[in-house]
């Protein structure tokens, strides 16, 4: 079975220019997360679908980020205009089912360098 | 207040040792779950081993257990006979059912396998 696909793998732009991150989930999984993570630090969540439906998005810096998951299965999440402090990693992950014991899987990553 | 804290910033183990890795959480949910993650240098966040808060028996899969003492509220991971390749990043990370099924993690533990 497939993993979750995200590509690019690294990305390296100029600020203020926009950027974006695509991501296949695995076959089945309605759940989609996208998280961002700092050197050193643990993920941090920016949105979550259920299907095509942001479910929480509360943490998602809406002035310059937007994401859609059209058709309730991949997903792009965009950066426009990109600052320098959104230098990362961005992590998109998937699962299937509720409940606490609900495991998200995730893809490798896109690094992200912003100079 | 911190929900998870790892303790160990860093850790070098021998190869073959034991080695465990501490994860201690807080949350007044009786109904949560806690994960361990492993992220190699290469980024991908590995799914390890899940512990539910009403499972009876201490979690394992194969090299990995988890050491579950529910009354001090700690979680830590047990990586028997470590290898080379246990050389990564590991998270813990919990879920409460009363939080909308979001995963909160910890800083992580940087864990160096010398040969």
């Amino acid at each position: 079975e497939a993993g979750v696909v995200q590509s690019p793998r690294y990305k390296i732009i100029e600020k203020k220019q926009p950027v974006a991150f695509w991501c296949n989930p695995i076959s089945g999984h309605n759940t989609l997360y996208w998280y961002r993570q700092n050197l050193g630090q643990g993920p941090e969540l920016l949105i979550r679908y259920e299907n095509e439906e942001a479910v929480d998005d509360s943490q998602l810096p809406k002035d310059r980020f937007s994401a859609e998951r059209l058709k309730g299965v991949d997903s792009t999440l965009k950066i426009q205009p990109a600052e320098l402090g959104d230098s990362a990693v961005y992590l998109c992950a998937s699962s299937s089912g509720r409940g606490v014991r609900e495991t998200q899987y995730f893809g490798p990553g896109t690094r992200l360098l912003v100079l | 207040a911190q929900k998870i804290t790892q303790t160990q910033p860093g850790m070098f183990v021998q190869e073959k040792e034991a080695v465990t890795l501490d994860c201690t959480y807080d949350t007044s949910d009786p109904s949560y779950g806690l994960f361990w993650y492993k992220q190699p240098s290469s980024g991908e966040m590995i799914f390890l081993i899940y512990q539910g808060s009403y499972d009876q028996q201490n979690a394992t899969e194969g090299r990995y257990s988890l050491n579950f003492q529910k009354a001090r509220k700690s979680a830590n991971l047990v990586i028997s006979a470590s290898q080379l390749g246990d050389s990564a990043m590991y998270f813990c990370a919990m879920r409460e059912a009363d939080s909308n099924y979001q995963l909160i993690w910890g800083a992580g533990t940087k864990l160096i396998i010398k040969p």
